[in-house]
């Protein structure tokens, strides 16, 4: 199947710095999505890209579609603690994730104050 | 207004007991999905379910089955439980776009 590298596997900062990750695949992806998850909990929807070179925000989230459509990255501006948990990408050609997402391994984001 | 729940929320087995991990939604979502999640691994597909009625493999569906059994449940079966499905199952909703409803896990481990 595809494969997702998603790095840096695990992060640790300072509240208030900005972070970065990305996400690459060896194979096109039609949308990147970028997903949070908290303990316990299954993820959310963070931001999803629909088209190669787009540039979304979601508040102090920033996510880009790689022009090669193999690629994404995800930057958090002025971390605050409720940042933490575990951030994943996921790509998709199904159309609306009807067939699943596949999904990265994960970037474990650990603030400290 | 639950979401999607899923049961148990912890089982632990013995290697070749078998059990079903239950998911029922209440969004009238058509499509469902079974992931697992592994340290280190992201979560992988089980296997999905576009509709009532139809039922699809996804990237690891080896040692599963499913049971799409009306609009709202979709349960996972394993019938001979092995360590190495030791791991925490997610069960997934979709409404049409990207913004799947997940439920909160059944930690499963098999010893």
């Amino acid at each position: 199947g595809q494969q997702l590298n998603q790095s840096p596997q695990s992060m640790f900062i300072q509240e208030g710095e900005d972070v970065s990750m990305n996400c690459t695949s060896s194979s096109i992806f039609n949308t990147w999505l970028w997903y949070k998850q908290e303990p316990g909990e299954g993820p959310v929807l963070l931001i999803a890209l629909y088209k190669a070179g787009e540039l979304t925000s979601n508040g102090r989230l920033t996510a880009q579609f790689g022009i090669t459509r193999k690629d994404s990255f995800l930057n958090i501006s002025a971390s605050i603690p409720s940042d933490v948990g575990i951030y994943f990408c996921a790509g998709d050609n199904s159309g609306g994730g009807a067939d699943g997402l596949t999904f990265g391994k994960g970037t474990h984001l650990i603030i400290q104050p | 207004n639950a979401g999607v729940t899923q049961t148990p929320k912890f089982q632990v087995l013995k290697t070749g007991q078998s059990m079903t991990l239950q998911c029922a939604q209440d969004m009238n979502h058509n499509s469902m999905y079974w992931y697992r999640q592994d340290p280190g691994m992201g979560l992988r597909l089980i296997y999905y379910s576009a509709s009532e009625g139809t039922t699809d493999k996804g990237e690891v569906p080896n040692g599963y089955n499913v049971s799409r059994l009306n609009k709202r449940e979709f349960s996972l079966r394993l019938e001979s439980a092995a360590p190495s499905q030791t791991s925490v199952y997610f069960c997934a909703t979709n409404p049409g776009g990207y913004g799947y409803t997940f439920g909160s896990g059944t930690r499963l481990t098999v010893v």
